[in-house]
């Protein structure tokens, strides 16, 4: 079964420092990951996805993540933090046991930033 | 690119009425829809699986005749909560994948979701 876990439910950076939001999956299977933004009382945008390509994936708006299989993790970072990044970032898992196509997701990171 | 639509983004409503929550895929077809929920706080629990022309997959735990799923064709899929009652308050998101690329293609795009309030 695939899982993914957050670190952190609540990440508060200022504006212009790095971003480091933490994924770590489990699954018995090479697994595609994904990361997706979420604005409030909106639905979810996909800021990238690894799929067994390049461990180190470019996303919208300024964000990588890199897929590290010996860590089992796929941290998500961004350089150099803008006001406009400050919404809820939830980390995905594509579901292999359950119904096909469908993400588990983790409980999600609220990503808070200061001027 | 893909866009689902989701309607209506906010409902309010008594007690003991049903409400109906629509889900389109607009620039595509789509086989299967995803219906999750979301509690505050809380990440997301996939309800069930819409699959078109067929009756809907739900998650253990997740009332049939409560929240019914009707997908009756390739760009609509439809949310019931029949009798609803303070405790189903939440916001409801739905996915789509699309038909060409079949559920195994890892893209999913997902609708603006659907804040229900049940006072």
């Amino acid at each position: 079964a695939q899982s993914v876990t957050q670190l952190g439910s609540h990440v508060s950076v200022s504006e212009g420092a790095l971003v480091l939001l933490r994924c770590n999956y489990s699954s018995s299977v090479p697994p595609y990951l994904f990361w997706y933004v979420q604005y409030p009382n909106q639905g979810l945008q996909l800021l990238l996805k690894y799929t067994s390509a390049a461990t180190l994936v470019k996303g919208i708006n300024g964000f990588e993540a890199e897929f590290k299989k010996s860590e089992t993790s796929f941290h998500l970072t961004k350089p150099s933090a803008h006001m406009s990044d400050a919404a809820e970032y939830f980390c995905a898992v594509r579901d292999y046991g359950g119904s096909q196509g469908n993400l588990i997701f983790g409980k999600g990171t609220k990503l808070s930033v200061k001027p | 690119g893909a866009v689902v639509s989701q309607h209506p983004s906010r409902v309010i409503c008594k007690s003991g009425t049903s409400v109906k929550i629509e889900c389109r895929s607009l620039d595509f077809q789509a086989t299967t829809m995803f219906w999750y929920r979301q509690f505050p706080k809380k990440s997301l629990m996939l309800m069930a699986t819409s699959n078109e022309g067929s009756k809907a997959t739900y998650e253990q735990g997740v009332e049939k005749d409560k929240f019914l799923i009707n997908h009756a064709s390739l760009t609509l899929s439809t949310l019931t909560v029949t009798s609803a009652h303070p405790e189903d308050s939440s916001f409801y998101i739905c996915s789509a994948s699309p038909r060409d690329r079949g559920p195994g293609a890892n893209v999913l795009t997902f609708g603006a979701g659907s804040r229900l309030t049940v006072l």
